[in-house]
């Protein structure tokens, strides 16, 4: 199975800053990665797809990049809505699907 | 707009059955893959499984392989997960999750979520 490893795990930052997290894939998975934001108490939301695609009605400050075994999620200009866990998902290879592990952004 | 509501969740005892439901509306729903993804409490998300738009091809993760098995009904717009031999290791809460591309494959990303419901494994 790919192993996904984002990093960092939780982070901290200020409404603004400019944010950025990574997840790494055990192998090769092209441009097969999606990236979603959830919530306390909510269900995940799609924001990325295909690695760098949005997804219709996310805002533009989101954005995805890599391919390979190496991807990036980057907010521009954090708001105060955008605190939340962050996961990536690969869906290269089957079975399983798989998800990386989180990461928590935090208000500084 | 789309809707996917699941339920049967609940208490069991560790070896027991349960039996999970998703009720989808707003979408054709017999042209989309769906799939099971859980969440166990304060932990990471967990692809359970997933069935085509046609039932042709279906898959699981090893952790429930035997153990679960996942289904459809077309007709009732309907996602269904049946659950035997729990484990403590399976309590989570299970979602109901959509593939976006008509008539695609399982190896897939998800674009709709239900809420969730809520499954307890214990004595």
């Amino acid at each position: 199975a790919i192993q996904l490893t984002q990093s960092p795990s939780s982070l901290s930052a200020s409404v603004g800053d400019r944010v950025t997290i990574t997840c790494r894939a055990s192998q090769g998975i092209s441009s097969a990665l999606a990236w979603y934001q959830q919530k306390p108490g909510k269900a995940p939301k799609l924001l990325i797809y295909d690695a760098s695609s949005l997804e219709s009605g996310v805002p533009s400050r989101f954005s995805g990049s890599g391919s390979g075994t190496d991807f990036t999620l980057t907010i521009s200009s954090l708001q105060p809505e955008d605190f939340a866990t962050y996961y990536c998902q690969q869906f290269n290879s089957y079975p399983p699907l798989t998800f990386g592990g989180g990461t928590k952004v935090e208000i500084k | 707009e789309v809707q996917l509501v699941e339920s049967g969740g609940g208490l069991v005892q560790p070896g027991r059955s349960l039996r999970l439901s998703c009720a989808a509306s707003g979408f054709t729903f017999d042209d989309y893959a769906m799939h099971w993804v859980r969440q166990a409490p304060g932990k990471g998300l967990e692809w359970v499984s997933g069935i085509s738009w046609n039932s042709g091809s279906i898959g699981y993760a090893d952790s429930v392989k035997g153990r679960f098995t996942i289904s459809r009904d077309n007709a009732k717009n309907s996602l269904y997960l049946q659950m035997n031999s729990l484990r403590a290791e399976d309590t989570a809460l299970y979602y109901c999750a959509k593939s976006p591309m008509v008539q695609g494959v399982i190896m897939d990303h998800f674009d709709y979520w239900g809420q969730g419901t809520l499954v307890t494994v214990s004595s």
